[in-house]
Order: structure tokens, then sequence, then C-alpha cells
């Protein structure tokens, strides 16, 4: 098994700066991925390989990586980014695949 | 449009079987590796099983493996998750995914992402 670790909840005014950290063994050997997940419907991939962006996910998303933890920036926080967000990546063999537990972001 | 659309959920009783299905349409479906990803209801999400574009290969979760069997035929653009010994903790939306990595595809720049799922369909076990 792999598992990845996320904080079950972060709060932000609109306006501020969101930090939400994922944490796992392998991820300085294997990229990681965000998406985020609205109530009823899919996931959106919203980074890719730590820190690209996909076409039409706003520039406020970023993400970056250092060690065994990577990071998902929301930069000016707006209402429409509450949601829940998973990172997921692969274990060091890249063929067993895990989401952490998912970080709810709630905007105050 | 690229599209994923699940179907085959419901309630089985506990030991019992299901068979989901996924519809592709609106990309190459036999270029590329697909999945299956389960969501209990308030929970968070669980990879369940991935297979290669030619279904050479099929990757598990732990927790699944000798249980479900994942499957696709490429000519009718159809992956499948074919469910046995179910219990409740099976119990779970599950999702489609199409996967980036593993072959050479248009969206390979993508890296290992899952970047298309379907709507989802629920399964239910409960007697």
């Amino acid at each position: 098994s792999y598992e990845l670790t996320q904080p079950p909840s972060v709060s932000v005014s609109p306006g501020q700066t969101a930090k939400i950290t994922c944490s796992g063994d392998a991820l300085p050997k294997q990229f990681a991925y965000w998406y985020h997940q609205k109530p009823g419907q899919a996931p959106v991939l919203v980074i890719y390989k730590d820190s690209e962006r996909p076409s039409g996910i706003p520039e406020r998303f970023s993400g970056s990586g250092s060690g065994t933890t990577v990071t998902l920036t929301i930069s000016g926080v707006q209402a429409e980014d509450e949601a829940d967000y998973y990172c997921q990546s692969a274990d060091s063999s890249g063929t067993y695949w895990a989401f952490g537990g998912g970080t709810r972001l709630t905007v105050l | 449009e690229v599209q994923l659309v699940e179907s085959g959920g419901g309630l089985v009783q506990p030991g019992g079987s299901l068979r989901l299905s996924c519809a592709a349409s609106g990309f190459m479906f036999r270029s590329y590796w697909m999945t299956w990803v389960r969501q209990v209801p308030g929970k968070g999400l669980q990879w369940v099983a991935t297979i290669k574009q030619d279904g050479s290969e099929e990757f598990y979760v732990d927790s699944v493996k000798g249980r479900f069997t994942i499957s696709r035929d490429n000519a009718k653009n159809s992956l499948y998750l074919q469910m046995r010994s179910l219990g409740a903790e099976d119990a779970a939306v599950y999702y489609c995914a199409r996967y980036t990595g593993g072959a050479v595809v248009p969206t390979d720049f993508l890296g290992d992402a899952f970047d298309i799922w379907g709507q989802g369909t629920m399964v239910t076990v409960s007697s």
C-alpha cells in the first residue's frame, strides 16, 4: 500500500492565500497531481507534474514540491474555490496509485 | 466532446457480484490506460484499478485484489469492473477515469494524471 497525507481542513478569508500540503515517501521520485471536487461533481485536475496548470485553470492555482512534501497554493482565494482538494501520486514502482485523504477548503 | 459515462451500479447483497461499465467517446480509447476510482459518500477518493491500453496488464489496490477484475473492450470503447464478494466496505460511487501516463498519447504531457472523469455510478451493498 501507499499513503499520502493531507490536512483535513484549511480555512481562509476571500483574497487571502491558501496552502494545502501533501506528504508521501515517494514524492521525491514521483510527480504529484491535484484535483478539486465540489459537492455532487466529479474531481477536476487543477495541477499536474507538481506545478503545471492545465488549460482553463486560473493562474491563482500553483503547485510546488520539496522532498516528501508537495504544496498546492491558491492565491487570492475566491468563494468559488471552496471545495475538497485531493493530491494524487504513485509509489516508487509507479503502478500503485494513491490519493491523499482530501482537504476541505473553506472560504470564510 | 470527450466523455466517460458509467453504468451498472445498484443495490447488491453482501457477498454478491456486480459489473460496472464505462462508455468512452470523443477520444482514441484504445490508446489510453484506464482507471476506476471510488468514493464513499462524504469520504475521500480511493484508486481501485488500472488497465493498460491493450488490456495486457492490470493493477489493483490491495483491498480488492482477487475480488475485482478490470477489463476493456477496445472495439466497443468500453471499460468494465467485475466486482465479486462485495462487502459493506465496497459501497461507494465508482468513477472511471482516463489515465494520461503509460502510453504515447496526445495528452501525455500531463504525466500520470487522471484527466477525464465520468459522473460516477453508485454501488450500495445491503441485505
